[in-house]
């Protein structure tokens, strides 16, 4: 059974740090990665999906790794902004297409 | 482009009673999936529907259920209402899938409360 966590679960940092957000999943057997924001009583809104040939993907401030050999994905946001403040959350997609999502981490970035 | 469109955005019902939630996909995907978001026990997989049928469900008793229409609009139905179905509810939509690493796009979810 693929199991997905994510530590730790709250963080909070002063504005333009950068950050390193931390992902691992038990079975390596996956087809993709997806890294989501959900903001309070909203969605979650894709950030960046990596497949499972992939390394890496970039977006913007946001650029997200894989290494699906040691079961790991980082998230990394440069010069972090309040606007940031959020729940991040990893998720893995095997054979069966549903989503296992980690129970994601609170960002809070202060001004 | 539209976005995943989810209705009611709240829904409140009594213990036993039954709840219907509906979401309408992004336009030109085919696949509807819905989770739930329980305080706690983080994002659950639900059901899966592509084309009208149930393709996968997740570790929910029989009465979660749904149904995906013509138009790939979709309908979850909870029967008998317990204390702990209080949650939100998220429907997602992607492109077919069968290994085709198309991202999944979320509504903005129900939120059902039970007293």
């Amino acid at each position: 059974k693929q199991e997905v966590t994510q530590i730790p679960a709250a963080l909070s940092v002063p504005e333009g740090e950068n950050l390193v957000l931390n992902c691992s999943f038990t079975d390596s057997a996956i087809y993709n990665l997806q890294w989501f924001r959900q903001d309070p009583g909203k969605g979650l809104t894709s950030l960046l999906l990596i497949q499972s040939s992939q390394r890496e993907q970039t977006s913007g401030r946001l650029n997200a790794s894989l290494d699906k050999s040691s079961g790991r994905s980082t998230l990394y946001i440069a010069a972090s902004q309040p606007g940031d403040s959020a729940t991040y959350l990893c998720a893995v997609q095997g054979g069966s297409e549903k989503l296992v999502f980690g129970k994601g981490m609170k960002l809070t970035v202060n001004p | 482009e539209a976005g995943v469109t989810q209705s009611p955005t709240h829904l409140i019902k009594t213990r036993g009673q039954q709840a219907t939630l509906r979401c309408s996909p992004i336009s030109g995907h085919t696949s509807v999936y819905w989770y739930q978001q329980a305080l706690g026990l983080g994002l659950q997989f639900l059901l899966w529907y592509d084309e009208g049928e149930e393709r996968n469900r997740g570790n929910f008793p029989p009465r979660f259920s749904g149904r995906q229409f013509p138009n790939y609009s979709s309908e979850l139905n909870v029967n008998a209402l317990e204390l702990e179905d209080s949650a939100l509810y998220l429907c997602a939509s992607s492109p077919m899938q069968y290994y085709s690493n198309q991202p999944q796009h979320f509504g903005d979810g129900t939120r059902l409360s039970i007293l």
